[in-house]
């Protein structure tokens, strides 16, 4: 669905820099999420925000932060990268108003850690 | 929390021949199994999902069953297009506190012609 936006598309840094990557979306969805996908091990979330005051830490939060600046944005940032960080990201939302909604992925971003 | 394991992670079938993708899951408190599809460089999407009042589900080629006394469910794809292949997803999801998805860690799927 391209109503779940992602930029950059790709990003290559060097370690110990500062990256945010960015998630927009207008589905009017409450629920925002990032996951990173790595060869071998599926897709592994990171953080979840159920509404703009609702943050929660998923299973591989360390390393990471997020941002929800409004209901429509969703950010993650690296304070400090490093290689091991280097993955493919996806955003992606749900609906709120009723449980067990499907998710919807943005095209992800590329992140490479030099 | 929740453990989800898929298999095979890699399969190849012969065009026209029927494909099953197994996932196990440890968590009794889940209620929701969705599959995704991820085409290679594509966002993962989703194809069918089913929730745990149901044993079965199909839509056109693709169906879903779910053992919920075995915590295991599975998808089918029957008549196999060379459009299928791409790498696929389970998941399983929580309806206790604060939902979110467990997946697995795909299986990649080849059909050949």
């Amino acid at each position: 669905d391209a109503d779940v936006t992602q930029t950059p598309r790709n990003r290559i840094t060097k370690t110990g820099k500062r990256i945010m990557l960015e998630c927009s979306q207008t589905k009017g969805h409450d629920r925002m999420y990032w996951y990173r996908q790595d060869p071998g091990l599926g897709l592994r979330l990171i953080y979840y925000s159920f509404d703009v005051k609702d943050i929660n830490k998923g299973e591989i939060s360390d390393g990471y932060s997020v941002s929800r600046q409004a209901q429509a944005k969703f950010s993650l940032s690296l304070e400090s990268a490093i290689p091991n960080q280097t993955a493919l990201y996806f955003c992606a939302t749900s609906e709120g108003r009723e449980s067990n909604q499907p998710q919807h992925f943005g095209d992800g971003t590329r992140l490479s850690i030099l | 929390g929740e453990n989800v394991e898929q298999h095979p992670s890699t399969l190849s079938v012969q065009e026209g021949d029927s494909a099953v993708i197994k996932c196990t899951y440890s968590d009794s408190a889940s209620n929701y199994f969705p599959w995704y599809k991820q085409e290679l460089g594509k966002r993962p999407q989703l194809i069918i999902d089913i929730r745990s009042n149901v044993g079965e589900k199909k839509d056109q080629r693709i169906a879903v069953t779910l053992n919920k006394t075995a915590k295991h469910f599975s998808l089918h794809i029957t008549e196999t297009q060379p459009e299928d292949s791409a790498v696929y997803f389970c998941a399983a999801r929580t309806n206790f506190g604060n939902e979110k998805l467990t997946f697995g860690t795909g299986t990649r799927l080849t059909i050949i012609p």
